[in-house]
């Protein structure tokens, strides 16, 4: 089955503990993005990937970090967690860029105490 | 910052009824307007890819329109049944993707 799997979906955590999250697409999909959604704010793209070793800042970049190391897989990870990250994130990906749409993970609902 | 809106935010019809919302969106610079549906407690689902000024595209109950001229589209639900509940997402892509806020639509049996 074609999917973009996320782990873990539910996370608590304390202030300024290091943690990752996991994303990877079995689809050969090229575009790869984070997003964080917040009450009234909507999606908001965190970082992008248009390739291996090819990555970028969305529009809410700050706090966060990516790697793209195999086309498959591209954690997202906070190096110093705050409170103020405490939201829902997705991963998605597309074949490439956004142009056909985004097939999206389950969802990682993080909370930072 | 690219201003992508829904309307209404939230809507709640009886089982039957047939119902539509708005995507507004700037009309320069278009390149493709995604539809998605996203239940409660899963991730949003692609419904429609739309690309073209008058694009209509069917899925079922659920059809969408597109007017990149003036800068909406339209999604609209024929016969709502309780399983549409979810909140419908807009996205404009123009290089990038920018999702409007949703409409949440609740369908009462």
């Amino acid at each position: 089955e074609a999917q973009v799997t996320q782990n873990p979906r539910y996370l608590i955590t304390v202030t300024g503990k290091k943690l990752t999250v996991t994303c990877s697409q079995n689809m050969n999909h090229e575009y790869m993005s984070w997003y964080r959604q917040d009450p009234g704010l909507g999606l908001r793209q965190i970082y992008y990937s248009m390739n291996v070793e090819v990555t970028d800042k969305g529009d809410v970049p700050e706090g966060y970090k990516v790697s793209r190391k195999e086309k498959r897989n591209f954690p997202l990870i906070l190096e110093s967690p705050s409170p103020n990250q405490t939201s829902l994130y997705f991963c998605a990906s597309s074949p490439t860029g956004g142009y056909y749409g985004y097939t999206f993970g389950s969802g990682t609902r993080l909370t930072v105490v | 910052i690219l201003n992508v809106e829904q309307s209404p935010q939230s809507l709640h019809v009886q089982e039957g009824d047939s119902t539509n919302f708005t995507c507004s969106f700037p009309s320069s610079n278009f390149y493709a307007l995604h539809w998605y549906r996203w239940e409660t407690a899963k991730s949003p689902e692609a419904l429609f890819v739309m690309t073209l000024n008058g694009d209509e595209k069917k899925k079922g109950r659920i059809s969408a329109t597109l007017n990149t001229k003036e800068g909406y589209s339209y999604l609209y639900i024929k016969g709502s049944q309780p399983e549409d509940s979810a909140t419908y997402l807009c996205a404009f892509y123009a290089g990038k993707s920018t999702f409007g806020d949703g409409t949440t639509l609740t369908v009462k049996p």
